[in-house]
């Protein structure tokens, strides 16, 4: 079972709809969680990271923590073509573990 | 005050030859990971190195190495190259240890060829 797992993409949605992004993790020890956006050939930009149970709000960015269901979302609200990367879920216990990314595409 | 920077950008070597690639963190940032990409394995954590120290380690062979100086300057050295090398090796630079934001580098892409 890989540490990490996230819905598999790649993700289509019309501009200005919301996108939504899920993963979900194996270790139960784990206590911080991430969301990376990485362009094509760019390395990865940290967007929001959320380590209690519950909603954290970040502009058109939500992420998501249910400890209990080991799960971990991320929406994007009014996506614009802008938005359109691969977005990586990360969760650290000692280290940082990185899923394999949902890649989005935003379409105008 | 300028990112995290990597050199050399790209690097070509081949079967067997060793590699050292080098990282320079963000002024004051006094952690740096490790990471290695691949379009099959994604990103794979190599190593945390935090006051010239290793930290943390991750499930790589012996042939990865590194290494931090007191100026929280890191290399990491990959020994006896094989063709699984091939990937983009990313730095990460934090405030400290086990510091919530990690800001990486634009990357090594080495090729073995």
């Amino acid at each position: 079972q890989k540490e990490v797992e996230q819905n598999s993409g790649p993700l289509s949605v019309p501009e200005g709809a919301i996108a939504s992004l899920n993963c979900t993790y194996s270790d139960r020890g784990s206590q911080s969680f991430f969301w990376y956006r990485q362009y094509s050939g760019k390395s990865p930009e940290l967007i929001m990271f959320i380590y209690s149970n519950g909603d954290k709000e970040d502009g058109r960015f939500t992420a998501q923590l249910n400890k209990a269901s080991q799960y971990v979302s991320l929406l994007i609200r009014d996506s614009q073509p802008s938005d359109s990367a691969t977005y990586l879920c990360a969760v650290k216990w000692y280290k940082l573990s990185f899923g394999a990314g949902t890649t989005v595409t935003v379409r105008a | 005050k300028a990112g995290v920077t990597q050199t050399p950008r790209y690097l070509i070597k081949t079967r067997g030859q060793q590699v050292t690639l080098s990282c320079s963190p963000i002024s004051g940032h006094r952690s740096v990971s490790w990471y290695q990409q691949t379009p099959g394995q994604g990103l794979q954590f190599l190593f945390e190195y935090f006051s010239e120290t290793q930290r943390n380690k991750g499930n790589f062979p012996g042939r990865f190495s590194g290494r931090q100086f007191s100026n929280s300057r890191s290399e990491m050295n990959v020994s006896t190259l094989e063709l699984g090398d091939s990937a983009l090796y990313l730095c990460a630079s934090s405030l400290e240890a086990d510091y919530n934001e990690q800001f990486f580098g634009p990357g090594t892409r080495l090729t073995v060829l």
